[in-house]
């Protein structure tokens, strides 16, 4: 495989569950992103990892909770989700977090709803 | 506060039919400028980046043009495989961080 992939494309969770978003990028890069793309909105910054140590949390709700295990793999854990919280939620790579010539290197993304 | 506009936010072409999309920016410290093409249950897809005024940048039917307020994505002659959702990005010195816009849908019709 090749490239950045999420798993799963599509998933429907209740206010009480527990799920975990799977993305795994196949391009050698040192850092990894999450998104949260809603209709309408532009896409937001929820967390930036730089070899496997989180460098960014953008005020993101505790019911949220990423994880880093290595450098090729990311998560997204969701708890007590809100239906507000319904929306795609896209994982990026990158060669380097920081710096002006870094371009992000998406997955398709994982399309959640909340009930 | 850093913020990244497009428009139209919507764009009908017929084929052939070349136009522009526009991104204007009021942020503190460029660092630099992104294009990114979505297609319908996909993720964005880099396209370009500039990085100053009069920069241009082209590939195939698009050509990416930075001025100190704003870019303009243009596409020549487009087809129906040009349809889908063109975003902008800028990158804000300091932070670093990657500002959004909002998006332009465009359709080309055949």
């Amino acid at each position: 495989e090749t490239g950045v992939t999420q798993t799963p494309r599509h998933l429907v969770m209740g206010m009480t569950n527990k799920k975990s978003l799977k993305c795994e990028q196949h391009l050698g890069h040192n850092a990894m992103y999450w998104y949260k793309q809603s209709a309408k909105k532009p896409l937001e910054l929820m967390f930036v990892y730089s070899l496997e140590e989180r460098v960014e949390n953008n005020s993101v709700p505790s019911r949220f909770s990423p994880e880093c295990p290595n450098s090729s793999h990311l998560f997204l854990h969701l708890h007590t989700l809100q239906p507000e919280d319904s929306a795609l939620y896209l994982c990026a790579s990158s060669q380097f977090p920081r710096g002006p010539r870094e371009k992000l290197f998406f997955g398709s993304g994982t399309q959640l709803s909340v009930l | 506060e850093d913020q990244v506009t497009q428009s139209p936010e919507a764009l009908r072409l017929q084929e052939g039919e070349s136009s522009s999309l526009n991104c204007s920016y009021t942020v503190s410290g460029l660092r630099g400028l992104f294009w990114y093409r979505q297609d319908p249950g996909k993720g964005p897809e880099f396209l370009f980046t500039l990085y100053s005024a009069g920069e241009e940048k082209e590939k195939e039917r698009l050509k990416a043009t930075l001025t100190k307020k704003e870019s303009f994505l243009h596409i020549t002659a487009p087809k129906p495989e040009d349809s889908a959702t063109y975003l902008c990005a800028v990158q804000v010195g300091g932070s670093e961080k990657l500002v959004f816009g909002k998006g332009t849908k465009l359709t080309v019709n055949p």
